[in-house]
């Protein structure tokens, strides 16, 4: 079947904009990740749902991310008032009943 | 906390090589680990796993053995292609904290005709 999807591919923004990144989970995954990767680095932890609840968001790195999976499927990752150091490929991974996560392609934010 | 720790790159092989990309880790608990790998333009994909100790993942000719020991899981594979360029990240589930994952910074592997 399909896998995890994720839109947009790529995202300029100019510093102080407002920008959603969307993730589309495979099917029936109940749980749902996101991390952040930057350039030459593994990607890092930034929040966890299971089903619509966000069970972990202690990675987030400031009040100005914001990740919402309002009917345990879909997710959005919100970021306001972009920066600089935003700037970074935003992975979306999701997960069934055994311990494999499946990634999606990530998003690249370009944040001028 | 929890953290790994993998062997720096770039790495730069003939074909037919003998590959060893060194990872280890630290955790409390017994995390499961995973090799991911990331080819050009592609997205993270697993390559191997392992759940508990002396535990060996294979795929693709890759192999890796889950040494408590020596809290390492390296990374091998007898006779490395072209195709096989790409960059590897070895990782840990928090298996106490819903399965987030804890990535090295990746090893970059560049295979030569």
């Amino acid at each position: 079947g399909a896998g995890v999807s994720q839109s947009p591919r790529y995202k300029v923004a100019k510093r102080g904009q407002d920008v959603a990144l969307r993730c589309d989970p495979i099917s029936g995954h109940v749980s749902l990740f996101w991390y952040q990767q930057a350039l030459g680095q593994g990607p890092e932890f930034l929040t966890y749902f299971q089903n619509e609840a966000q069970l972990d968001k202690s990675g987030l790195p400031s009040d100005r991310f914001f990740a919402e999976r309002p009917e345990g499927s879909v997710s959005t990752l919100k970021i306001q008032r972009t920066q600089q150091e935003d700037s970074a490929v935003y992975l979306c991974a999701s997960r069934g009943q055994i311990d494999t996560q499946y990634f999606g392609p990530g998003t690249r934010l370009t944040v001028l | 906390g929890n953290s790994v720790t993998q062997m720096e790159g770039p790495v730069t092989l003939s074909e037919e090589a003998f590959l060893t990309i060194n990872c280890t880790y630290t955790a409390t608990g017994y995390p499961s680990l995973f090799w991911y790998v990331q080819y050009p333009g592609e997205g993270l994909q697993l390559l191997l796993k392992a759940t508990k100790a002396d535990d060996k993942g294979s795929n693709k000719g890759f192999e890796a053995t889950y040494r408590k020991e020596t809290t390492s899981f390296h990374l091998e594979k007898g006779s490395v292609q072209v195709s096989d360029s790409a960059v590897y990240f070895c990782a840990q589930d928090h298996n106490t904290n819903a399965g987030k994952s804890t990535f090295g910074d990746g090893t970059t592997l560049t295979v030569k005709p």
